[in-house]
């Protein structure tokens, strides 16, 4: 029990359609990541942020983008949805001052577009 | 890009036998990590090991990491039904971004 949730749980969208996916950090936590995750792969990093600004990108469009709030809850929008952002988003949070990086994942959200 | 390539890529084995994964990744890291997740869901950290690290320990898992080969091992002994899902190596390289490889799914049969 992580303490990190996401909403919504599912969504059905359509193509050149916008989303906004949501996630609440684990409390205490002031960075949150999110992922891509298509059916049978690993997750791949879409961005992720610290205290309100972004920290890293991975290899997404700028259609993907982000927030972050001073309570550390965030959100993930993508615009002009295609096929192939179908997959589950999940989102982490992770307390980065630590030495380490263990990071506490929601149960995602499974988008599907059609 | 996937940084880490877990093998193999399925595994079934018998409840109460032992189940080895293997990953090998790319570029030099600051830590390793390994997570499960059930059925598609939300990740669970399961265990860390820093790079200058050999072997680490926790409950039923054993994990290896040979930084000169990049690669490590994820040993689960005495396998539980409960322990059917799929399992990811992520590294980082210290910039505080998880890399993934694409996961072992492993399944133990009653």
């Amino acid at each position: 029990e992580t303490g990190v949730t996401q909403s919504p749980t599912h969504l059905i969208k359509t193509r050149g359609q916008q989303v906004t996916l949501r996630c609440s950090s684990q409390s205490g936590h002031n960075t949150v990541s999110w992922y891509q995750q298509a059916l049978g792969q690993g997750p791949q990093f879409i961005f992720q942020y610290y205290r309100e600004e972004e920290n890293g990108r991975g290899n997404f469009p700028p259609r993907f983008s982000g927030l972050q709030f001073p309570n550390y809850s965030s959100e993930l929008n993508v615009n002009a949805l295609e096929l192939d952002d179908s997959a589950l988003y999940l989102c982490a949070s992770s307390f980065r001052d630590r030495t380490y990086n263990e990071q506490f994942f929601g149960p995602g959200t499974r988008l599907t577009v059609l | 890009s996937q940084q880490g390539e877990e093998d193999p890529q399925a595994l079934s084995i018998q409840e109460g036998e032992n189940a080895t994964m293997n990953c090998s990744y790319k570029t030099s890291i600051n830590n390793l990590q390994w997570y499960r997740q059930n059925s598609g869901r939300g990740l669970v950290h399961l265990i860390l090991i820093r790079s200058n690290e050999r072997e680490k320990h926790s409950g039923r898992l054993r994990v290896t990491l040979d930084t000169s080969k990049k690669s490590s091992s994820l040993l689960i002994t005495a396998s539980r039904a409960a322990d059917t899902a799929s399992y990811f190596c992520a590294t980082d390289k210290s910039n505080y971004q998880l890399i993934w490889g694409a996961g072992t799914k492993l399944i133990i049969k009653p």
